[in-house]
């Protein structure tokens, strides 16, 4: 299975842009690369999904690097709603797993 | 709007009862999932569903089984409870198996087994 990599922690003041890494270096070439955020005492929500190229909702921006093995969720201005756990997921083609790392806490300081 | 519901927000439970967590989806979707949630070990596959009656194991069977008897629901079955069975249980579900498929979760049931 394909692995994803990401952050423990990250920090953000409030209004100002956040960029969220992950690394999936091992990423195959049909792997969608989805974002969730798990705001506290729910389940995770869907933010965004691409392949290949960058991507943009009402949500966020998502930044895939050209060879694929990196991707960047972008949120252009953080708010205190913001603050959550995000996870960067592949989904495997062959197993239908979608496969979740430890995922990077965002905390938006006032 | 989708949905996915799981039957209890908390449940306690003793050591050897027999638990059934119970998962509805509203959606007619034709793959859906458990995950356990514990903290510092992130989200762990325990099984999923890609067709009625049909199941898959996750990373972390053990202990646990499903039943799928109908479409809209999946249910995950704890035999013998057990004290290292507490935890957070996520139930997803995704329309099909396409790579770009989104998916969907419940709410979750915190499960304790003293």
């Amino acid at each position: 299975d394909a692995k994803t990599t990401q952050p423990n922690s990250m920090e953000s003041n409030e209004e100002e842009p956040v960029h969220l890494p992950c690394n999936h270096s091992t990423i195959s070439g049909t792997d969608y690369i989805h974002w969730y955020r798990q705001l506290p005492s729910q389940g995770p929500e869907y933010v965004i999904h691409g392949l290949t190229s960058n991507v943009n909702n009402r949500m966020a921006s998502l930044a895939i690097a050209e060879d694929r093995k990196s991707s960047t969720l972008i949120l252009h201005r953080a708010t205190l709603r913001d603050a959550a756990v995000y996870y960067c997921i592949l989904r495997d083609a062959w197993t239908y797993k979608y496969i979740f790392g430890t995922g990077t806490r965002l905390k938006v300081l006032a | 709007d989708v949905k996915v519901t799981q039957s209890s927000r908390y449940l306690v439970k003793r050591t050897g009862e027999k638990v059934f967590l119970e998962c509805v989806q509203d959606m007619d979707h034709e793959n859906m999932f458990w995950y356990r949630q514990d903290p510092g070990l992130g989200l762990r596959l325990i099984y999923f569903s890609y067709d009625v009656k049909m199941k898959e194991k996750g990373d972390i069977p053990e202990g646990y089984s499903v039943s799928r008897e109908k479409k809209e629901r999946f249910s995950l079955i704890l035999e013998s409870a057990s004290t290292n069975q507490t935890s957070m249980y996520l139930c997803a579900s995704s329309r099909s198996g396409a790579t770009n498929e989104k998916l969907f979760f419940g709410s979750g049931t915190q499960l304790s087994v003293l």
